[in-house]
């Protein structure tokens, strides 16, 4: 079974600065998908960011990217140029590569705040 | 695209009585899934359906739940006899199920129950 590992439960950064959240999963695939989602106060869940593990580039979403490190079984977001709206939860979560095994795994979170 | 909607939102009742949820997936999605969430932790997986088939069960679907989407629309999520621990939000999300592996979950705002 897959695991996930956040092992920042809270964070604070000011506002404008850039942060990195930390994700490590354990797995014996070769081939499968991470994500990391967003959950602000009191609502839903948002998709921030997904990568393929089969790319070796790093994927990026305006001023978020990933730093995927397959070897280590590292998956950790950068946010720059922090924002207020960045204030939320922020789950990493794995996703096998099979057909019909589509679930998600996530990890504990880490509670994000952007202090102005 | 009006998002997935779930009802109730907030849902309080008392120990030992059977309580419904309801999620509508957005529009022509094929793949709706549940998942659970309590305080301080990740969602954790418990079912989801391709159309109106049921592919996968996770072992915290204990014997008390059952899940439908008798159309391939809506879902509905059952809790009999309901316990304390079933306290959590309870959170549903759709994807287009197009066959694309990359197919981002799109969730819901969940629904709170507390079990008294």
């Amino acid at each position: 079974a897959q695991t996930v590992t956040q092992s920042q439960p809270e964070m604070s950064v000011q506002e404008a600065e850039t942060v990195t959240l930390s994700c490590t999963y354990d797995t014996s695939e070769n081939n499968y998908y991470l994500f990391w989602y967003k959950q602000p106060p009191s609502r839903q869940m948002i998709l921030v960011i997904r990568q393929e593990a089969y790319k070796q580039q790093n994927a990026t979403e305006n001023r978020f990217s990933v730093n995927f490190q397959k070897a280590a079984k590292s998956f950790s977001l950068k946010i720059s140029d922090s924002q207020l709206g960045d204030t939320a939860m922020y789950f990493c979560a794995f996703m096998n590569w099979d057909f019909g095994n589509e679930k998600l795994t996530f990890g504990t979170g880490t509670r994000l705040t952007i202090i102005p | 695209d009006t998002g997935v909607s779930q009802d109730p939102r907030h849902k309080i009742t008392k120990r030992g009585q059977n309580v419904t949820f309801r999620c509508d997936p957005i529009s022509e999605h094929n793949r709706l899934y549940w998942y659970r969430q309590t305080l301080g932790q990740g969602p954790e997986f418990l079912t989801y359906f391709q159309n109106e088939a049921q592919l996968e069960k996770s072992r915290l679907l204990s014997d008390r739940f059952s899940a439908e989407r008798p159309k391939g629309s809506f879902s509905t999520l059952e809790i009999q006899r309901t316990e304390q621990g079933d306290s959590a939000m309870y959170l549903c999300a759709s994807s287009p199920g197009s066959g694309q592996r990359t197919d981002t979950q799109y969730f819901g705002p969940g629904t709170r129950l507390t079990v008294l």
